[in-house]
């Protein structure tokens, strides 16, 4: 069963605005992964935040991890309609399995 | 392409048929695991190997579903006498060992099975 729960659950924005999404999760973790999923495509992983870490950037992408409230969040700077994807969140607690929220379907709009 | 591949990636099979489903992982990568993802909803943890050896089952996988890896590095993952209630993406996925204990994975396409 899933464990973290993504918020919102689908964001639409306009190309050039920031999309911020948000993850809450259950139990400690090793690190937390964030990954996207377009339409018909696999899943790409986009950024890895360890536990003892609380910000962590990738280029447009922003990764904050607050282990005291089990939540993290994913900014997306000046979006692109390339950006469109559905967007999960992942625990690795054991060094083995991950689970995986429900994920937020972002959409922007050119 | 170095990347994970997986086959087929579209399988339509009859309720009560036999499927299996291959993956190839990252050559250098000695973990591999299997998720199941069906519409809207994200991947759930299958099973997992690190080389040859499945180290983790989830409770998700009936006995109706077995996995194997046998050289430790494609593996496979049957589903014998399949239920409508199987169909779903079945994603593979590897990962390498890393500097810590943290292991980022790698997905393949996926391969789509739809029981009808």
């Amino acid at each position: 069963s899933q464990q973290g729960e993504e918020d919102p659950q689908a964001l639409s924005i306009q190309e050039g605005e920031n999309a911020t999404m948000n993850c809450s999760y259950k139990t400690s973790i090793n690190n937390l992964q964030w990954y996207r999923q377009n339409s018909g495509r696999g899943l790409v992983h986009l950024i890895l935040i360890r536990s003892n870490e609380r910000e962590k950037h990738s280029g447009r992408l922003r990764v904050t991890l607050d282990t005291s409230k089990k939540s993290s969040s994913l900014l997306i700077t000046a979006s692109r309609a390339a950006d469109t994807a559905s967007y999960f969140c992942a625990e690795e607690t054991s060094g083995s399995r991950l689970t995986f929220g429900e994920g937020t379907q972002l959409t922007v709009n050119p | 392409d170095t990347g994970v591949s997986q086959d087929p990636r579209h399988k339509i099979t009859k309720r009560g048929q036999n499927v299996t489903f291959r993956c190839d992982p990252i050559s250098e990568h000695n973990r591999l695991y299997w998720y199941r993802q069906t519409l809207g909803q994200g991947p759930e943890f299958l099973t997992y190997f690190q080389n040859e050896a499945q180290l983790e089952k989830s409770r998700l996988l009936s006995d109706r579903f077995s996995a194997e890896r046998p050289k430790g590095s494609f593996s496979t993952l049957e589903i014998q006498r399949t239920e409508q209630g199987d169909s779903a993406m079945y994603l593979c996925a590897s990962s390498g060992q890393g500097r810590t204990s943290s292991y980022e994975q790698y997905f393949g396409p996926g391969t789509r099975l739809t029981v009808t």
